[in-house]
């Protein structure tokens, strides 16, 4: 199965900086590869699906970039609310697989 | 608007079998290419994906559970029903329902555009 490694595991920054998450593929996906915020005690949310395409109601400060092996989601200014653990998922070979996720910190 | 959520018991034994439901609505599973997830999530761990199930009854297993996994729908009620058999403490974790993103074909990936918040079991004597 295809392995997804995410780096880095903890990322601290301050509201209004840039963050840019990586996660890498242990074989090509092609594009299809998602992201997802997830905070503590609430469901999961898509953010990026297909690499590059932004769910419904996800704010255009959330890009995602990035094909193959090697992805990219960038927080272009943070706000408070996207303090949180992110992770990406691959959908280009069964089965499908989660990284170990990025810990986004004040 | 699309809400899914787990129930089932928070506490089960070692050998004994889990039963969760998942209770859904914004979408009916009769509708042609909606399917729903399981995916669960160890205390430390990455989230792993358990099965799919889709409109036309379809099941898609993950190919390292799929002994011990069985899922069914009852769409009268809105609700998807996981079993697994034979737990161990190690299958301790929160387990997660949600609504598969649609994408025609390729009904053994997909990625999750709603989900539910989860429901923690734990497996221990």
């Amino acid at each position: 199965e295809i392995v997804l490694t995410q780096s880095p595991a903890t990322l601290s920054l301050s509201p209004g900086e840039r963050a840019t998450l990586s996660c890498r593929a242990s074989q090509s996906v092609s594009s299809s590869l998602a992201w997802y915020q997830h905070k503590p005690g609430q469901a999961p949310r898509l953010l990026i699906y297909d690499a590059t395409n932004r769910a419904t109601g996800i704010p255009a400060r959330f890009r995602g970039s990035g094909s193959g092996t090697d992805f990219t989601l960038t927080i272009v200014y943070l706000e408070p609310e996207d303090f949180a653990i992110y992770y990406c998922q691959q959908r280009g070979n069964r089965p499908v697989t989660f990284g170990l996720g990025t810990k986004l910190e004040i | 608007q699309i809400t899914l959520k787990e129930s089932g018991p928070t506490l089960v034994k070692p050998a004994e079998t889990l039963t969760l439901t998942c209770t859904f609505s914004g979408f009916s599973l009769t509708t042609n290419g909606v399917g729903v997830g399981w995916i669960r999530q160890a205390p430390g761990k990455a989230l792993e994906w358990l099965v799919f199930i889709y409109w036309d009854d379809d099941k898609r297993y993950s190919p390292s559970l799929k002994d011990r996994l069985t899922i069914t729908k009852d769409t009268s009620k809105n609700q998807v029903v996981l079993t697994m058999t034979d737990m161990d403490p190690v299958d301790t974790g929160t387990y997660y329902c949600a609504h598969r993103r649609p994408i025609y074909g390729n009904w053994d990936t997909g990625d999750l555009d709603y989900w539910g918040q989860g429901t923690l079991v734990t497996v221990s004597t």
